[in-house]
C-alpha cells in the first residue's frame, strides 16, 4: 500500500525551461511535505519543504505547491540547469507518526543541455 | 562540518553470514534513521532513534536484522545471517531536532550484495 506515489519514473526536459516533478498521497493525516534530491553514489539531499497549512513554498528556483483537497503536490524547477540532472524523492510525514517519512519511488529527472 | 558517515561504503558477503553496517550521524543530531533502498520497494524506514533510544523499529523486515545505538556518535545495524534478498543500499540519517517537523541528513550509504 503506497502511501506516497510519483507515477513518473522518468521526465525529460530541455535546459532553461520548466521541470515539474508531481507527487500524490493518499493519507489525509500527512502534514508535512519535503522533496529530496539524489545524485548517484551519494544519499538523498534535503530540497524544500512545506507544512500542510500553506499552499506555496518558494526557494530560489524550486518552488513546491500542495494542493489538499487533490493530496497533490508538486516541485517546479525554473529554469532548469544540467546540474538539476538527478532522482527527486517526495516524501511525507504525519504529526501523530513523529518522525517518520513515507517516501516516493522518486521521479529521474533528465535535464537536456 | 562533516556529514553522515557511513562504513563500509561497499559490503560484498556471503549468505549466511554476518553483515555490520555502521553509521556516525552529525555532531548535535539527537536522531538517527537506518533505511533501505530496494527497486521493488523503493527508500523505506527500517528504525530510527531518538536520544539513543529506537523509538520505531516497525521497518525492520525480521528477527535478522538489530540496530544499536550505544552512543550519540554511533550506531551499528546487523544482519544476521544474511540473505541475497538483503541486497541493498542501506542509509543512515540523522536529524538535529526531536521536534516536528524536521529535515534528515544521509550518509552517502552502503551497497550490500548478498551471494
Amino acid at each position: 500500500d503506497q502511501q506516497v506515489k510519483q507515477n513518473s519514473p522518468s521526465l525529460s526536459v530541455q535546459e532553461g525551461r520548466i521541470s515539474i516533478l508531481n507527487c500524490d498521497y493518499t493519507n489525509s493525516m500527512f502534514d508535512y511535505f519535503l522533496w529530496y534530491k539524489k545524485y548517484p553514489a551519494e544519499g538523498p539531499t534535503f530540497l524544500i519543504s512545506i507544512s500542510s497549512i500553506k499552499d506555496k513554498n518558494e526557494d530560489g528556483r524550486f518552488t513546491v505547491f500542495l494542493n489538499k483537497s487533490a493530496k497533490h503536490l508538486s516541485l517546479h524547477i525554473v529554469p532548469s540547469q544540467p546540474g538539476d540532472s538527478a532522482v527527486y524523492f517526495c516524501a511525507a510525514s504525519a504529526r501523530d507518526s513523529s518522525y517518520k517519512l513515507i517516501f516516493g519511488s522518486g521521479t529521474r529527472l533528465l535535464v537536456r543541455p | 562540518d562533516a556529514g553522515v558517515i557511513q562504513s563500509p561504503r561497499h559490503e560484498v558477503t556471503e549468505m549466511g553470514q554476518e553483515v555490520t553496517l555502521r553509521c556516525k550521524p552529525i555532531s548535535g543530531h539527537n536522531s538517527l534513521f537506518w533505511y533501505r533502498q530496494t527497486m521493488m520497494r523503493g527508500l523505506e524506514l527500517l528504525i530510527y532513534f531518538n536520544n539513543n533510544v529506537p523509538i520505531d523499529d516497525s521497518g525492520m523486515p525480521e528477527d535478522r536484522f538489530s540496530a544499536k545505538m550505544p552512543n550519540a556518535s554511533f550506531s551499528t545495524l546487523k544482519i544476521q545471517p544474511s540473505e541475497p534478498r538483503d541486497s541493498a543500499v542501506y542509509f543512515c540519517a540523522s536529524s538535529p531536532s526531536g521536534g516536528f517537523p524536521h529535515e534528515q541528513y544521509f550518509g552517502p550509504g552502503t551497497r550490500l550484495t548478498v551471494t
